[in-house]
């Protein structure tokens, strides 16, 4: 039973290179998101999709692009890597936003921007 | 907007000491309030939730109560374990207003033997 499945897991980038995070749930859930978790200030969303086609901006999207072509999949792309993105992002699905609200998280993926 | 507080760490507590870490939110709705835990290399994992005013959630012996007249979720047990060791994430939504949920910066919880 994988859940949510986030790589890679670990990525060292120089500033200004692109790259992509990719994650894929097998729970058949409409909403997906994705979050970065920083020392001292908690998860903040950077996108989130309510089904696949409909993506929306979080609480700090700046430098970030998803898209959703399929219901398992969210991957999270940076075109142009800075140092302030260096930090652990987790991708997170939910099988309904009103009726249960929680949210199934992937392991994370650790991102250094030199 | 709607936000969460939570009680800075880290905390340390000796096995089988009673714990409480606080937690107080901002909210225009009626959100819905949770604790999630977060386990060395892993990532988050629900430990309890509270839908509506003066609901008790309960799981693995941690409590919380939602408090509307206090904003508040504390999370509560009565005796921790080494197991117990983590950091913990109070968090809201209210998902008729923002499609998200909000965090707290959570506390890290330490349990010696």
């Amino acid at each position: 039973n994988a859940g949510v499945t986030q790589t890679p897991k670990f990525q060292v980038l120089k500033t200004g290179q692109s790259m992509t995070l990719q994650c894929a749930q097998d729970m058949n859930h409409e909403y997906m998101s994705w979050y970065r978790q920083d020392p001292g200030m908690g998860l903040r969303l950077i996108h989130y999709s309510v089904g696949a086609g409909i993506t929306d901006q979080g609480e700090v999207p700046n430098g970030y692009n998803v898209s959703r072509s399929t219901t398992e999949d969210f991957p999270l792309r940076l075109l142009s890597a800075a140092p302030s993105q260096t930090s652990v992002y987790f991708c997170a699905s939910s099988y309904s936003l009103v009726v249960t609200g929680e949210l199934f998280f992937g392991e994370g993926s650790r991102l250094t921007v030199l | 907007g709607d936000s969460v507080t939570q009680m800075e760490g880290p905390v340390t507590l000796s096995e089988e000491a009673c714990l409480t870490i606080n937690c107080t939110y901002t909210a225009t709705g009626y959100p819905s309030l949770f604790w999630y835990v977060q386990y060395p290399g892993e990532g988050l994992q629900l430990l309890l939730k509270a839908t509506k005013a003066d609901d008790k959630g309960s799981n693995k012996g941690f409590e919380a109560t939602y408090r509307k007249e206090t904003t508040s979720f504390h999370l509560e047990k009565g005796s921790v374990q080494v197991s117990d060791s983590a950091v913990y994430f109070c968090a809201l939504s209210d998902w008729y207003n923002n499609n998200d949920m909000r965090f707290g910066a959570g506390t890290r919880l330490t349990v010696k033997p």
